[in-house]
């Protein structure tokens, strides 16, 4: 199984600010098979980056990604209001699929 | 507009049975594989189970394996998965979602599942 390693667990932070997401696979994910999700708080979550770094329809141009082999990165480069969040990233390429365990960006 | 609508959740005794099922629309259904996925209460998220878009294939994760069924009628367009011999750890939002190349593409807003005597 692949493990999935997010940091930091939270991050406090402004908006405006520019916010980058870490997350480390314990092994290898080939293809670039890494997506990120962001759920709020009583909402399911919602598909933001798929293939390490391609954005999902209707994301906003702030939300990026990028990484290979077993570092992958999640940037936002001015952090809005309703940006405030908990971001989980998955690896697709081997079963089970497995997520991190999540990165809160909470208001500074 | 992709909708996915997950229904069957509630209060089940340990060692209990649930079959929970997801209507999907605004999408060819049968084009698509799909996914559950659960969210213990304050817990991040755990893939339990995907099923390809015929249903002639289906994954499970250990934790569920043996105890659940996940299956598919394309002409209704829905989802389901047969759980069984639950347990308090079983306790979850339940998501199915509709996969996109392996990543959960658009989900459903969940269905809870409370495991207690």
């Amino acid at each position: 199984e692949i493990v999935m390693t997010q940091s930091p667990a939270t991050l406090s932070v402004s908006p405006g600010e520019r916010v980058t997401l870490s997350c480390r696979a314990s092994q290898s994910v080939s293809s670039y098979k890494l997506a990120w999700y962001q759920q709020k708080p009583g909402q399911a979550p919602r598909l933001l980056i798929y293939g390490a770094s391609t954005r999902a329809t209707g994301i906003p141009a702030r939300f990026s990604g990028s990484g290979s082999g077993t570092d992958f990165t999640l940037t936002i480069s001015s952090l809005q209001s309703e940006d405030f969040a908990v971001y989980y990233c998955q690896q697709y390429n081997n079963w089970p699929r497995t997520f991190g365990q999540g990165t809160k960006v909470e208001m500074k | 507009e992709v909708q996915l609508v997950e229904s069957g959740g509630g209060l089940v005794q340990p060692g209990g049975s649930l079959r929970l099922s997801c209507s999907a629309s605004g999408f060819t259904f049968s084009d698509y594989s799909m996914h559950w996925v659960r969210q213990a209460p304050g817990k991040g998220l755990e893939f339990i189970s995907s099923i390809n878009n015929d249903g002639s294939s289906t994954y499970y994760a250990d934790s569920v394996k043996g105890r659940s069924t996940i299956s598919r009628e394309n002409s209704k367009n829905n989802l389901y998965l047969q759980m069984s011999s639950l347990r308090v750890e079983d306790m979850a939002v339940y998501y199915c979602a509709k996969s996109g190349g392996g990543y959960s593409e658009y989900w459903g807003q969940g269905t809870l599942v409370t495991v207690s005597s």
